[in-house]
């Protein structure tokens, strides 16, 4: 089974903190994405890296970058913490881009920004 | 983009059957998804569709019309574990990464 591994579940940040969410596949999957879930809204793409030190804006990147500086690893990076950045981050990963290759996601980081 | 659209919430009883549409609008389109997410944990793959027609897996199963812009997730002989927010997630054929979630769909099962 894939196994999709984030760091924390749940954080608790300063506004204007910088923040480093961290999460681990171990299936050697080429695609890595990070989302967050908000209610009534669903799962937005924040951003999407297909390959080492590879990256591509999703959705919502504003006032978020990410890193991946090795295959099984992908960080987001919260620059400065503000409020409306509190939400749950999901963290994905995929072993192709496109046709029937399902998402396995992480069990997610409740991050709250106070 | 993708507009896609899901009921909010729906209740059913034990044993019964419930079915979960999910409507999109879509500048292309290559493929939609089901995932089902307990409170708490992580979405789970449930079904893939991208041809017109039904795909039956066990109890569960998922239509999908194109030319409708419609897709439903069938879940029969409900159970109590059935109980969850279910995710429709269309794929556009021109990001072929992307996947485009709705809101979900918080199904509760009574005994």
């Amino acid at each position: 089974d894939v196994k999709v591994t984030q760091s924390s579940r749940y954080l608790v940040k300063r506004t204007g903190e910088k923040v480093f969410l961290e999460c681990v596949q171990d299936m050697d999957h080429e695609n890595m994405f990070w989302y967050r879930q908000d209610p009534g809204l669903g799962l937005r793409l924040i951003y999407f890296s297909y390959d080492v030190k590879m990256k591509e804006k999703g959705d919502i990147p504003e006032g978020y970058s990410v890193s991946r500086e090795k295959k099984e690893r992908f960080s987001l990076i919260l620059e400065s913490a503000s409020t409306n950045q509190t939400s749950m981050y999901l963290c994905a990963s995929s072993l192709m881009t496109g046709g029937r290759s399902p998402l396995h996601f992480g069990n997610g980081t409740r991050l709250t920004v106070t | 983009g993708q507009n896609i659209d899901q009921p909010t919430e729906m209740t059913a009883t034990e044993g019964a059957i419930v079915q979960i549409n999910c409507t999109y609008q879509t500048s292309g389109f290559n493929g939609l998804f089901w995932y089902q997410q307990h409170a708490g944990e992580a979405p789970t793959f449930l079904s893939y569709n991208v041809l017109d027609g039904l795909e039956e897996k066990g109890r569960f199963s998922s239509f999908l019309s194109r030319s409708k812009g419609y897709s439903y997730l069938l879940l029969k002989e409900l159970q109590m574990k059935d109980s969850a927010s279910y995710l429709c997630a269309v794929r556009d054929n021109g990001n072929d990464y992307k996947l485009s979630f709705g809101a979900g769909t918080t199904v509760t099962v009574r005994a």
